[in-house]
């Protein structure tokens, strides 16, 4: 069974610009959800989406966006970049986001914001 | 949010075992315990989780205290691979997903 996929794997803009990064998950599983990590704040939790809908969100700025297709994969959207959104960008799936499953990672996309 | 709490950095001898503690005081009663860990360069990796009984799978044990205020993960005999960053973590209920890393313990194994 092939992992959690996520493109790009790097990624450079600059300040001001929007990005979009995706998310694959593992086939079967219909929850997803974003984290950011940076070397300050660590792991923090952006978004779930699970059948589409959005069930839980961190405490990010609207800038930080995202969305789930029926087919599972997933979108996150960065508008108006700002150097500290510089970060790895990791996604994780399982099977329906229940509290006793357990998530799978990605490798991330490493953005980097000039 | 509840809160969990790890030692900043634990050390250990190859091949000894290694007990990794985690507070986690102001849990519900139904929470899940979850353990990952996270290798340089790579995305957090799945280890272990439990609710109320303590727990084993090949990679590790998960022992939970009666009062579930604390957990411990124990790598029965460490190697240089178990070298990374480990997260204790509290997954809420059904409907509500989300995970709230702490800073974790860097363990650093020593040959």
């Amino acid at each position: 069974k092939a992992g959690v996929t996520q493109t790009p794997r790097y990624l450079i803009k600059t300040r001001g610009q929007q990005v979009t990064l995706s998310c694959s998950p593992i086939s079967g599983h219909r929850s997803v959800s974003w984290y950011q990590q940076t070397p300050g704040q660590g792991l923090q939790f952006l978004f779930e989406y699970f059948s589409e809908t959005q069930r839980n969100k961190g405490n990010f700025p609207g800038r930080f966006s995202g969305r789930q297709f029926s087919n599972s994969r997933s979108e996150m959207n960065v508008s108006t970049l700002e150097l500290g959104d510089s970060a790895l960008y990791l996604c994780a799936s399982s099977p329906t986001g229940e509290g006793y499953n357990e998530q799978f990672f990605g490798p991330g996309t490493r953005l980097t914001v000039l | 949010d509840a809160k969990t709490t790890q030692p900043n950095s634990m050390e250990s001898n190859e091949e000894e075992p290694v007990h990794l503690p985690c507070n986690h005081s102001t849990i519900s009663g139904t929470d899940y315990i979850h353990w990952y860990r996270q290798l340089p360069s790579q995305g957090p990796e799945y280890v272990i989780h439990g609710l109320t009984s303590n727990v084993n799978n090949r990679m590790a044990s998960l022992a939970i205290a009666e009062d579930r205020k604390s957990s411990t993960l124990i790598l029965h005999r460490a190697t240089l691979r178990d070298a990374a960053v480990y997260y204790c973590i509290l997954s809420y209920p059904s409907g509500t997903y989300k995970y709230i890393f702490g800073t974790g313990t860097r363990l650093k194994v020593l040959a």
